[in-house]
């Protein structure tokens, strides 16, 4: 079955050390790509998305996620972690032949430390 | 702009009883609905999406039932709630033809 694996679950880190959160997914076809969000209290929104061309794409609030297709990954990072991106994020992947169908990672809770 | 609404935001339902939740979007036409269960440490996991007004693709064989009567109106129900099916609903959009979703405030719902 398709799936997608978060290698941390809970990650802690003191501002302005540098992030960066895993994501595997198993699907081999063509696939798109995505990181959402969950502040506290906040809807989950979109954070970032993969679909073709730069496999390294930017997205909101200075993150940025790499895509390695040999290695079906879709890492997320960002150079300086403020204590603003405490929150929840989950990886996410929309396998070309599913449909509208987007499998979801089981998210990364991060606490950043003032 | 576009919006999502969810209602309730909390609920607390005996065994056994009926559920309906409900799930409206604004400011859009023809969007792809979602219907998604949360569970702490275990991500989301896609319950029903509808593509269309009474077109309903469910992904998961379970107590519950989805309905799409009107082209910006999702409902998710069940006519007999099990213990199991507490938890946290979330309802999503996505514009017609793309894949990006966007997420309403969900539903806590505890069955007791």
């Amino acid at each position: 079955a398709q799936s997608v694996s978060q290698h941390n679950h809970h990650v802690i880190l003191s501002e302005a050390a540098s992030l960066e959160l895993g994501c595997n997914y198993s699907y081999g076809g063509t696939v798109n790509l995505f990181w959402y969000v969950q502040y506290p209290g906040q809807h989950l929104q979109l954070l970032l998305k993969y679909f073709s061309g730069d496999p390294l794409v930017k997205g909101i609030k200075g993150f940025e996620a790499e895509f390695i297709k040999s290695k079906f990954s879709f890492n997320l990072r960002k150079p300086s972690v403020q204590w603003s991106d405490t929150a929840e994020y989950f990886c996410a992947v929309n396998p070309y032949t599913g449909g509208f169908k987007t499998i979801f990672g089981a998210g990364t809770r991060l606490f950043v430390k003032a | 702009s576009q919006t999502i609404h969810q209602w309730p935001a909390t609920l607390v339902q005996p065994v056994g009883s009926p559920l309906s939740l409900e799930c409206t979007v604004e400011g859009t036409s023809n969007p792809n609905l979602y219907w998604y269960r949360q569970a702490a440490g275990r991500g989301l996991q896609l319950l029903f999406y509808s593509v269309g007004i009474g077109q309903i693709s469910s992904e998961v064989p379970q107590n519950l039932s989805a309905s799409r009567p009107q082209d910006r109106q999702f409902i998710l129900s069940s006519k007999k709630l099990l213990l199991s099916d507490s938890g946290f609903y979330l309802c999503a959009w996505s514009p017609s033809g793309a894949y990006e979703q966007y997420f309403g405030p969900g539903t806590r719902l505890t069955v007791t």
